[in-house]
């Protein structure tokens, strides 16, 4: 079974502050990646696509890399706000999977005022 | 249309009961699929249809039973389930299958069995 890894689990940061989020994955031969947030009983909101051929995505305040080789992608999110408090995910499908979707275990972020 | 709708968006049953959840889109998206997702755990894969024919089935039990009746809807029927298949339902939809598009969720159907 695929693995994907997100790390830390949880993160409290102040607003403002700039921050990185982890996801690594064990096979390199992905189809893409997207990183999603996901806010308490709610569904989920697609942020960034990251093809396979990608190295980076941004939009506004965010950007999501990728590193294939190192089966790593980070989220970099820029210039926090209490408003981006919420579950983050990322998740990886593989050319041979199919419609699969591989889900991480998400980080729980919290912006402190 | 950019949305993906689920209805009801909480369900209460028995376990003698039946009933069915329902989602619907009209972005043209070709692939539907239904996760269940536990308190703070990632969704888990329950089904997947590409082009109104089920093309994964993640050995979910059989007292889950979905349909396609189009390319536009897709339903989740569920009959004698236990209390552990409590748990929040989300649909999604992207524009074709093989894992190359856009995932697209509806906000999701809170199930509690009883």
């Amino acid at each position: 079974k695929q693995e994907v890894t997100q790390i830390p689990a949880a993160l409290s940061v102040p607003e403002g502050e700039n921050l990185v989020l982890n996801c690594s994955f064990t096979d390199s031969a992905i189809y893409n990646l997207q990183w999603f947030r996901q806010d308490p009983g709610k569904g989920l909101t697609s942020l960034l696509l990251i093809q396979s051929s990608q190295r980076e995505q941004t939009s506004g305040r965010l950007n999501a890399s990728l590193d294939k080789s190192s089966g790593r992608s980070t989220l970099y999110i820029a210039a926090s706000q209490p408003g981006d408090s919420a579950t983050y995910l990322c998740a990886v499908s593989y050319r041979n999977t199919g419609n699969q979707f591989y889900f991480g275990t998400g980080t729980s972020l919290t912006v402190i005022p | 249309d950019t949305e993906v709708t689920q209805t009801p968006k909480h369900l209460v049953m028995g376990m003698t009961n039946k009933k069915s959840l329902k989602c619907e889109q009209h972005m043209g998206h070709r692939a539907m699929y239904w996760y269940k997702q536990k308190a703070k755990k990632p969704p888990e894969l329950m089904f997947v249809y590409s082009y109104e024919k089920l093309s994964i089935n993640e050995s979910v039990p059989s007292r889950f039973s979905p349909e396609c009746p189009n390319s536009s809807l897709l339903n989740l029927h569920l009959h004698a389930l236990q209390p552990e298949d409590s748990a929040l339902y989300l649909c999604a939809s992207s524009r074709s299958g093989g894992g190359a598009n856009v995932l697209t969720f509806g906000a999701g159907s809170r199930l509690t069995v009883l």
